[in-house]
């Protein structure tokens, strides 16, 4: 089982949809999740970061962590063609952080 | 502030041969993480350098090493090329607790 497993999609929303990307980890231990997003030929950007349990807001981001069910999410309300890229999600164990596939998504105008 | 910068940004090597990058972390930054991210397998860690010292290697064989210069630059040397080392090599740099931040990358083709 991989540490952070991610439904690569890909995913394609109409402009202004809500977006709803997800996660799940196997390790508990650790609590420090973040949110990449990668745009075509280009390296991930951070996005947000989390630690432990609840939201984060940030603009028309919200990343969530589910400790119980062991889920993060991200959250893009009022989504944007420039919100097209590969988001990828991470959980940061000290050392090094681990890494979902991505989820490739498409934003139609 | 630049950001971390690689080079060459693309690459193109015959199987059996040696390849090097190249990366330049943030000014400040002393940690340089290297990973692969190949098609459909997400980032692969590979390697963390800080202070000129390696610190963790991910799952890869011994033809994948490098080192962290004095000035907090690094390389990743990979020998004897295979055709599934084809990918996008990935530098990070971060300074204490912060998150990553990647570079745009080297895309290796091996042929």
């Amino acid at each position: 089982q991989k540490e952070v497993e991610q439904d690569p999609g890909p995913l394609s929303v109409p402009e202004g949809a809500i977006v709803s990307l997800n996660c799940t980890y196997s390790n508990s231990a650790f609590q420090y999740f973040m949110w990449y997003r990668q745009y075509s030929r280009k390296g991930p950007e951070l996005l947000m970061y989390t630690y432990s349990s609840g939201n984060k807001e940030d603009g028309r981001f919200t990343a969530q962590v589910d400790k119980s069910s062991k889920y993060i999410s991200l959250f893009i309300r009022d989504s944007q063609p420039s919100d097209s890229a590969t988001y990828l999600c991470a959980q940061n164990t000290g050392n090094q952080f681990y890494f979902g596939t991505g989820t490739s998504l498409t934003v139609i105008p | 502030e630049a950001g971390v910068t690689q080079s060459p940004t693309h690459l193109i090597k015959t199987r059996g041969q040696q390849a090097t990058l190249r990366c330049s972390p943030i000014s400040g930054h002393t940690s340089v993480y290297w990973y692969q991210q190949a098609l459909g397998l997400g980032l692969q860690f590979l390697l963390w350098y800080d202070e000129g010292e390696e610190r963790n290697r991910g799952n890869f064989p011994p033809r994948f090493s490098g080192r962290q210069f004095p000035n907090y630059s690094s390389e990743l040397n990979v020998n004897a090329l295979e055709l599934e080392d084809s990918a996008l090599y990935l530098c990070a740099s971060r300074k204490g607790g912060s998150g990553y931040t990647f570079g745009s990358g080297t895309r290796l083709t091996v042929v």
